[in-house]
Formats: C-alpha cells, structure tokens, sequence
C-alpha cells in the first residue's frame, strides 16, 4: 500500500526564515505528487503539483517543490516565510496509471510563524 | 467559478443515529471523492466514484459507511447507526477525471455524543 511521510509535525519558525518541509513515498510505480494546504478556518488548497517533466515545482505564494526519483521524495521549501504561512501543510500521492486515484496523505505539518 | 460545496457544514448527533453528508461537485467534474479527516488518522480516503463506473469502495471503514452518486453529480455519504469515533471532518473533493488535480470543499464537521 502507498504511503506518505511527512516528520517534523510542529514547525516554529520567524519570519524571514527558510522553511523546508520533508516528503518521503512508498511506492514503485510512476506518481503524481500534491502538496496541499489548509490555512486556519479554512479548507483544504492545492499549493503545487508534479506529474512530469522538470522536477522542480513553482506554486503559489513563492512555494517550491523538487522531485528526487531516486529518494522517492518531494520536499516543499520557501526561501522566506511570512506570518500568513502559518498553516497545515499535507504532501500527497496518487498513482492513477495503476488504477489508484485516491490520495495518500501524509500526517501533516503544523507549520506556526511568529512575526 | 464554483467551488466544491458541502451541506451541513457541522452536524452534531447521538450515537446510534444516522446521518447523511451531501457534496456538490465542480461542474463537469466527472470524478468524486470522499476522505476523512481525523485528529488520531490524519486524512484517509473513503470511496471515490468516476463517471459510470463502479465505485471504489475500499476505503471505508465499516458497512455502516455507504455513499451514492446521483446523476454523476452530488454525492451522498451516509454513516448509520453512528459512533463516537466517526466523529471528524468529512471532506469531499472532485477533479476533471483520474488522477487529476483534485479540488476540495470545506468538509461537514461530525460530532457524535
């Protein structure tokens, strides 16, 4: 069965500082790979994606992602945070060229930035 | 446009009750999901319908969980006879068609006393 590792669960943080959070998958086959956030109060957003090509990901609010096949990880990163990316941030999996089009999350990390 | 959109938003229930979730997908959507999100689980998918196609219902966690789709349009989930530990956010999300980006709704927050 896929699954997803995220470590680190709580992330503290100041502003301006680098952010990195870690994604590992099990799975052999070809993947598409989500980074998804859920901002408080709020539901559950796309950040950015990876289906193909080159593997490293821009997304949205200066988020990036790398693709390393060979670690079978997909590790999200922002240079500089800010107060408003505090926030849940959940790496997922799907493998629907198997027949698998659920998403395997993994538990989630509860990033807090302190202004 | 519109998004995914879920009703009730929260539902408080008594054990031993049912209860039913409904989700209104993007439009032209063809595929649907429901997961669940819980404080001891994290997020665990239920059961995703595409199109005409028989469901995938290897998800759910009991034969207490049932879902339908109508129309290949809103879903419904259905929990009966409930348990505290269904308590937890249901989320429904939908993409164009599999393995596509999948867009969620805000969930329905089930508490069950």
């Amino acid at each position: 069965a896929q699954s997803v590792s995220q470590h680190n669960h709580h992330v503290i943080l100041s502003e301006a500082a680098s952010l990195e959070l870690g994604c590992n998958y099990s799975y052999g086959g070809t993947v598409n790979l989500f980074w998804y956030v859920q901002y408080p109060g709020q539901h559950l957003q796309l950040l950015l994606k990876y289906f193909s090509g080159d593997p490293l990901v821009k997304g949205i609010k200066g988020f990036e992602a790398e693709f390393i096949k060979s670690k079978f990880s997909f590790n999200l990163r922002k240079p500089s945070v800010q107060w408003s990316d505090t926030a849940e941030y959940f790496c997922a999996v799907n493998a629907p060229r198997y027949g698998n089009n659920r998403l395997a999350f993994g538990k989630g990390n509860q990033v807090v930035v302190i202004p | 446009g519109a998004g995914v959109s879920q009703s009730p938003s929260n539902k408080v229930t008594e054990k031993g009750k049912d209860v039913e979730l409904r989700c209104d997908p993007i439009s032209g959507h063809t595929a649907l999901y429901w997961y669940r999100q819980s404080l001891g689980q994290g997020l665990e998918f239920l059961i995703y319908f595409q199109g005409n196609s028989a469901p995938d219902k290897s998800g759910l966690p009991s034969d207490r969980f049932s879902a339908e789709r109508t129309g290949g349009s809103v879903s419904t989930l259905t929990i009966q006879r409930t348990q505290q530990e269904d308590s937890a956010v249901y989320l429904c999300a939908s993409s164009e068609e599999r393995g596509e980006t999948q867009y969620f709704g805000p969930g329905t927050r089930l508490l069950v006393l």
